[in-house]
């Protein structure tokens, strides 16, 4: 049982394309977040929901919106995929709300754009 | 600001040999920390935290963690060296009362045979 699950795991695409990433998580966890690693393996958050709240939004382009149907489901979506794109997606969950809590990752989505 | 620092970029031990990496932190009250390891081409794996309590922690896989207050340290630990711990390896810290981790920005560790 794979408990924090993202498809795909590899996207190559154009630049200017729209893409989607989907993230499901199935530990019952009420907090979901959108991480990006760059080339240089640096980590940083980009969003996070909590019960289909968002409740963190960093410094992101608006290119990129994130949607939580439901609190085991969180889709990051990018509008006209810039070459800086090019990163390595990470979907993460965990358990409680407000405060820190051991953090669960999904495999990646290595997105290139061309 | 609140940060957390791995000084060391790269780290390269013989198998068998013991292992250490460096985290250091800067938060106002005692932070959360983590260390993660990223096996090439996979996601983040948690080895161990510390919330409070026990300044030495245990984790999975043999490592272990010593938090240190005065040096705003948290270094991760193991006795023995495998040859396949290499991997990265992240150090992470929360505040209470936020959702936000701060990850370092990680160590990659090379093991020689």
């Amino acid at each position: 049982d794979t408990a924090v699950s993202q498809t795909p795991k590899y996207l190559v695409t154009q630049m200017g394309n729209d893409k989607s990433i989907k993230c499901e998580q199935n530990l019952g966890h009420d907090t979901m977040y959108w991480y990006k690693q760059d080339s240089k393996k640096f980590l940083k958050i980009m969003f996070s929901y909590n019960n289909k709240e968002l409740i963190i939004n960093e410094t992101v382009p608006n290119r990129f919106s994130p949607k939580s149907p439901d609190k085991a489901h969180l889709n990051l979506h990018i509008n006209s995929l810039e070459l800086g794109d090019s990163a390595v997606y990470f979907c993460a969950s965990s358990q409680a709300s407000g405060i820190v809590e051991t953090q669960y990752f999904g495999p990646g989505t290595r997105l290139l754009v061309l | 600001a609140q940060s957390v620092t791995q000084p060391d970029i790269h780290i390269t031990v013989s198998e068998g040999a013991s292992l250490e990496l460096r985290c250091n932190y800067s938060y106002g009250a005692t932070p959360y920390l983590f260390w993660y390891v990223q096996s090439p081409g996979q996601g983040l794996q948690l080895l161990l935290k510390y919330f409070s309590g026990d300044t030495l922690v245990q984790g999975i896989k043999g490592f272990e963690a010593e938090f240190k207050r005065s040096q705003s340290s948290f270094n991760l630990r193991k006795p023995s060296v495998h040859w396949s711990d290499a991997a990265e390896y992240f150090c992470a810290g929360g505040g209470s009362g936020t959702y936000k981790y701060i990850f370092g920005t990680g160590t990659r560790l090379k093991v020689l045979a």
